[in-house]
């Protein structure tokens, strides 16, 4: 069974740090690209990043460009996404999420998201 | 960047009945288009993807249609299982964006 554990969500304040961490599990993690979209309290989803299957291409929403890393370790089958310089508009349940197997662009599995919440 | 836009934002309907759900991209994304279902909560999940593709498990009375700058999801029969936020989203390239969503709620 594909199954995406999302952590590291928790409170820090503004200007600082934050490491998300997604475990991937039940599929070959190596051959996915894989992404993280996030939802503020209350609002809709926005598409925060992706990364394709070496890690060698990474796409951000202009909004994190600077701010936010995404990486992966297809050896621990990880995904994660290392938040700096973090704001209060930054507050979210972030997603990790795999990318299709025709590597198209929709989403067809989701980990059950963590909060981070940016306030000082 | 492409801007999604549903109508209606909100929705209220009974179950049994038919109900369609408006998308709209500002420039022409072909079929490049997916729908997901979000309950309370939890994590979205994908109903139908390049625009009329039914998701695998999901149930027959999901449909979506439309190409280029107009798409439609529609369920033709509701049921309790089906009040949820739904959301509609473009993979044209980069920057990847939302619909606004639509909340589905019992009249």
């Amino acid at each position: 069974e594909v199954q995406l554990v999302d952590s590291g969500g928790d409170l820090a304040h503004p200007g600082g740090s934050l490491r998300l961490s997604c475990a991937a599990s039940g599929f070959t993690f190596s051959s996915y690209w894989m992404s993280w979209v996030r939802q503020a309290p209350g609002k809709g989803l926005e598409w925060v990043a992706n990364i394709n299957q070496d890690g060698s291409g990474k796409y951000y929403v202009d909004s994190v460009k600077g701010r936010f890393t995404i990486s992966r370790d297809n050896a621990k089958n990880s995904l994660y996404l290392q938040m700096n310089s973090l704001r209060a508009e930054d507050t979210a349940v972030y997603y990790c999420a795999r990318i299709d197997n025709s590597h198209s662009g929709w989403f067809d599995r989701w980990g059950q998201g963590t909060l981070v919440t940016v306030s000082s | 960047d492409i801007q999604m836009t549903q109508s209606p934002s909100t929705l209220s309907a009974s179950v049994g009945d038919r109900v369609t759900i408006t998308c709209r991209a500002s420039q022409s994304i072909s079929s490049w288009l997916a729908w997901y279902q979000q309950k309370p909560g939890k994590a979205p999940s994908c109903l139908i993807y390049k625009a009329s593709t039914l998701e695998t498990g999901v149930p027959s009375r999901f449909s979506g249609s439309g190409s280029g700058t107009e798409f439609t999801l529609t369920i033709s029969s509701l049921q309790p299982d089906d009040f949820a936020t739904y959301y509609c989203q473009h993979y044209n390239g980069y920057p990847i964006t939302f619909g606004q969503g639509t909340r589905l709620q019992i009249k």
